[in-house]
């Protein structure tokens, strides 16, 4: 059975950083690309990040880009977002999102995690 | 980028109603349309990969279909289970980009 089990959401002041964590288990986790998805308060689901399965390819949206780092480890199975320069739009549950293939194109988000929250506020 | 309308935005219906939900993009994906169910605090579930394929699991009242720039998600006979938030999703280019959701709510 596939598990995605995210951490290290918190609150946190504007300007500040912020590593997130996606424990994987129940595949084989350096054949699929991986993905942030986070949902703002009352807002709808917004894409965040991918990358492939060899760590290749890394792309971001707009809104993070040049702020948010994403990376992943095959020794451990784990997904990273490393957030900085935070800003208050930023609040929002961060989920990871295990893709269907090891290329970052055309994926789709077949499984989902719990999410975690991150808030950013003083 | 592409951008996704989707409509409506909500939806009252009644157990065992016919429900669409349509997906409207700005420009050609092909195929490469998606759709999600979300319910308050869980995790999104995938329904529809690649316009008509069914995700494994998923039942079968839950129908994909168009191509190009139009997309429909149907559910033919709604069960109580189904009352969520629908979201599309385009695979098709970077940046992914989700449509704004339907709310489907119990008349």
């Amino acid at each position: 059975e596939v598990q995605l089990l995210e951490s290290g959401g918190d609150l946190v002041q504007p300007g500040g950083s912020l590593r997130l964590s996606c424990a994987a288990s129940g595949f084989t986790f350096n054949s699929y690309a991986m993905s942030w998805v986070r949902q703002a308060p009352g807002k709808g689901l917004e894409w965040v990040s991918v990358i492939s399965g060899t760590g290749a390819n890394p792309n971001y949206a707009d809104s993070v880009k040049g702020r948010f780092i994403i990376s992943r480890d095959s020794s451990r199975d784990t997904l990273y977002l490393q957030m900085n320069s935070l800003r208050a739009e930023d609040t929002a549950v961060y989920y990871c999102a295990k893709g269907a293939a090891i290329v970052v194109t055309a994926t789709y988000f077949e499984h989902w995690g719990q999410g975690t929250l991150v808030t950013v506020s003083s | 980028d592409i951008q996704m309308t989707q409509s409506p935005s909500s939806l009252s219906a009644s157990v065992g109603d016919r429900v669409t939900i349509t997906c409207r993009t700005t420009q050609s994906i092909s195929i490469y349309l998606n759709w999600y169910q979300h319910k308050a605090g869980k995790a999104p579930n995938l329904l529809i990969y690649d316009a008509s394929s069914l995700q494994n699991g998923v039942p079968s009242r839950f129908i994909g279909s168009g191509s190009g720039t139009d997309f429909t998600l149907t559910i033919s006979s709604l069960q109580p289970e189904d009352f969520a938030t629908y979201y599309c999703q385009q695979s098709y280019s970077i940046p992914f980009t989700f449509g704004q959701g339907t709310k489907l709510e119990i008349k």
